[in-house]
């Protein structure tokens, strides 16, 4: 079984600062994806990027970048220029690839959430 | 494009009522995952779809819980006879192979 872990419950910043949530995961697994999801109070569940394990170049998404260490089974989130509407809950979640069903998708194994607030 | 569809949004009940949950999917994807959101546990797996066929429904927490999709655009989740200890937010997801999933908006359910 995989165990996804966020050490950090919250944290606070000042808007345009720049920002890193902590993800670390345990897995005896070698093919598999790793998520950054965000969720405002509106409670939607938003994907931010995704990492496939198989690849050592780090995804970015505008001002979302991660650092992901595979040996260190470390997937870390990083916003820049942090702005008011980043505010939010976000969840580091894992996936692995499910052999029956043919590799393409297993359910997500989610961390507790870091809640991330922006400051004006 | 449509999104993850969930209906009702809200939902009251008592102990002992039924409560079924549905959602509809974006059209083409054909995985689709129900989840379950509360303060204690944070976000759990319940059980989730390929084609229409349960494939995990290993995090299905008693018999009072089953989950149904007759078709590729419709899905139920049912609790019978339902508990306070049910209350929640429920969220549908799907996705296409190799692609993330999508969420619904969920359905926050109180069980009085």
């Amino acid at each position: 079984a995989q165990t996804v872990t966020q050490s950090q419950p919250e944290m606070s910043v000042q808007e345009a600062e720049t920002v890193t949530l902590s993800c670390t995961y345990d897995t005896s697994e070698s093919n598999y994806y790793l998520f950054w999801y965000k969720q405002p109070p509106s409670r939607q569940m938003i994907l931010v990027i995704r990492q496939e394990a198989y690849k050592q170049q780090n995804a970015t998404e505008n001002r979302f970048s991660v650092n992901f260490q595979k040996a260190a089974k470390s997937f870390s989130l990083k916003i820049s220029d942090s702005q008011l509407g980043d505010t939010a809950m976000y969840f580091c979640a894992f996936m692995k690839l499910a052999m029956y069903s043919g590799g393409g998708a297993d359910g997500l194994t989610f961390g507790k959430g870091t809640h991330l607030i922006i400051q004006p | 494009d449509a999104g993850v569809i969930q209906s009702p949004r809200h939902e009251v009940t008592e102990m002992g009522q039924e409560v079924t949950l549905r959602c509809k999917p974006i059209s083409g994807h054909d995985y689709l995952f129900w989840y379950r959101q509360t303060m204690m546990r944070g976000l759990e797996l319940l059980i989730y779809f390929n084609n229409n066929v349960p494939i995990d429904d290993s995090g299905m927490p008693e018999d009072r819980f089953s989950a149904k999709m007759p078709n590729a655009s419709f899905s139920t989740l049912k609790i019978q006879p339902s508990e306070p200890r049910d209350s929640a937010v429920y969220f549908c997801a799907s996705s296409s192979f190799g692609q993330p999933q999508h969420f619904g908006d969920g359905t926050r359910l109180s069980i009085l």
